[in-house]
């Protein structure tokens, strides 16, 4: 595997459901993030993660909750989510922070909360 | 407060013609500014990037992009479309600091 990696490609959960989404890069890079993509909306940052610290939330309900284990590998566990949180989760990952540090995209996770 | 329009949600061009996509930014620094390309069904991938050298930038795929600071704009280009290069462009800016600015999106349609 190489680059950004994301599993499952598609989910479909019901409100009461609770399930993970996997963010892993092959890239030896320090920081990670998760976005949100929704029609016709700017991509939204949810979390940055460097060297496995949080150092970004930008006001995510905490039925969002990330977990970085270690600066290869991040995930977002879902709980009891609206149907507003249909969208496409993009997990990104950068070098560093710095901010000429261009990002890594994966391939997105397609989420349809039912 | 930092921002990104792009102007234009949807843009088509004929294969051969020049693209133009459009992106103006506001910014309170000195920005870094990006120019991304998503495909279907895939994440978005880099196509160049402006750190505040020359203010021409060459990306990948024949794509270039001009830093015109009077302007605050970042527009991208290409003297000839393909039928490749039909997908979703976003602009990004980043100020200091960790957080990326997106815009909303341009897709481009190439006709043949």
């Amino acid at each position: 595997e190489t680059g950004v990696t994301q599993t499952p490609r598609h989910l479909v959960m019901g409100m009461t459901n609770k399930k993970s989404l996997k963010c892993e890069q092959h890239l030896g890079h320090n920081a990670m993030y998760w976005y949100k993509q929704s029609a016709k909306k700017p991509l939204e940052l949810m979390f940055v993660y460097n060297f496995k610290e949080q150092t970004e939330n930008n006001s995510v309900p905490s039925r969002f909750s990330p977990e970085c284990p270690n600066s290869s590998h991040l995930f977002l566990h879902l709980h009891t989510l609206q149907p507003e949180d249909s969208a496409l989760y993009l997990c990104a990952s950068s070098q560093e922070l710095g901010q000429g540090a261009e990002q890594y995209f994966g391939p997105g996770t397609r989420l349809t909360v039912t | 407060a930092q921002s990104v329009t792009q102007l234009g949600s949807h843009v088509s061009v004929s294969e051969g013609a020049l693209v133009l996509l459009r992106c103006n930014y506001s910014s309170s620094v000195p920005p870094y500014l990006f120019w991304y390309v998503q495909y279907p069904n895939q994440g978005l991938q880099l196509l160049l990037k402006y750190t505040s050298a020359a203010t021409l930038v060459k990306g990948i795929n024949g794509f270039e992009a001009e830093f015109k600071k009077s302007e605050t704009s970042f527009h991208l280009t290409k003297p000839s479309a393909h039928m490749s290069d039909a997908a979703e462009y976003f602009c990004a800016v980043r100020p200091a600091g960790d957080q990326f600015y997106f815009g909303t999106g341009t897709s481009l349609t190439v006709i043949p």
